[in-house]
């Protein structure tokens, strides 16, 4: 919705680092969300970016470059529970928020 | 937990029929959200309420309503049904307008709605 592209699936392994990209049309930008879905459930907030630069909250960050359109989640240290949809979410013109497809991460042992 | 909840957690229902989806916001909560997921859509954003009033709008078809009540619990009326409008559709709530501010938004388990 609205240009908002994720991968769709991505693999990796227990223990490792993995890097999920987001990218987004700029106009009427005010914020990038990322949310982590398990099958079946809500999303719950993972972090969220306004200003360019890298937000480090515990195992997870999210990077913004907002001449880019551009943000990324790393997931550090990876976890089998880290098996999940990630999405990202774009605020666009005040409180418009649009999501992206999601990209689903297999963790594997 | 987020704190929100919706009912029911599942509707089956008939095409042309009209259903009402309700929600209710974390406590002290006034930003409700309503959302659509189907699975070749991902998330759609509905329609947005703050404090009673529509806030902002997004891709909610003209056969959809919805209103925030003077409690602050929220409703999603969906009439003339059609086997499309299938999907888990989700509340969402925040404490602020959202406006400027950073809107993390708690969401509820979901409504799952079947038309046959």
């Amino acid at each position: 919705g609205q240009n908002i592209d994720q991968p769709t699936e991505m693999t990796a392994t227990e223990g490792a680092i993995v890097q999920i990209n987001c990218t987004y049309q700029t106009s009427g930008f005010n914020g990038l969300f990322w949310y982590q879905q398990h099958a079946g459930e809500a999303p719950t907030f993972l972090s969220y970016n306004v200003l360019d630069g890298l937000e480090e909250k515990g195992r997870f960050s999210s990077f913004l470059s907002r001449s880019k359109g551009y943000s990324y989640l790393l997931l550090k240290e990876l976890q089998m529970k880290d098996s999940a949809s990630y999405l990202c979410a774009v605020d666009r013109n005040f409180n418009k928020f649009y999501f992206g497809s999601g990209t689903k991460l297999n963790v594997k042992p | 937990d987020s704190g929100v909840t919706q009912t029911p957690k599942h509707l089956i229902t008939a095409t042309g029929q009209r259903v009402t989806l309700r929600c209710s916001p974390r406590s002290g909560d006034l930003s409700v959200y309503w959302y659509q997921q189907s699975l070749d859509q991902g998330l759609q954003f509905l329609i947005q309420y703050y404090n009673g009033e529509e806030r902002a709008k997004g891709n909610i078809l003209e056969r959809f309503s919805a209103q925030q009540f003077p409690d602050l619990h929220s409703e999603l009326n969906l009439s003339s049904l059609e086997l499309g409008d299938s999907a888990l559709y989700f509340c969402a709530s925040s404490p602020t307008s959202g406006t400027g501010t950073h809107n993390e938004q708690f969401f509820g388990p979901g409504t799952r709605l079947t038309v046959l």
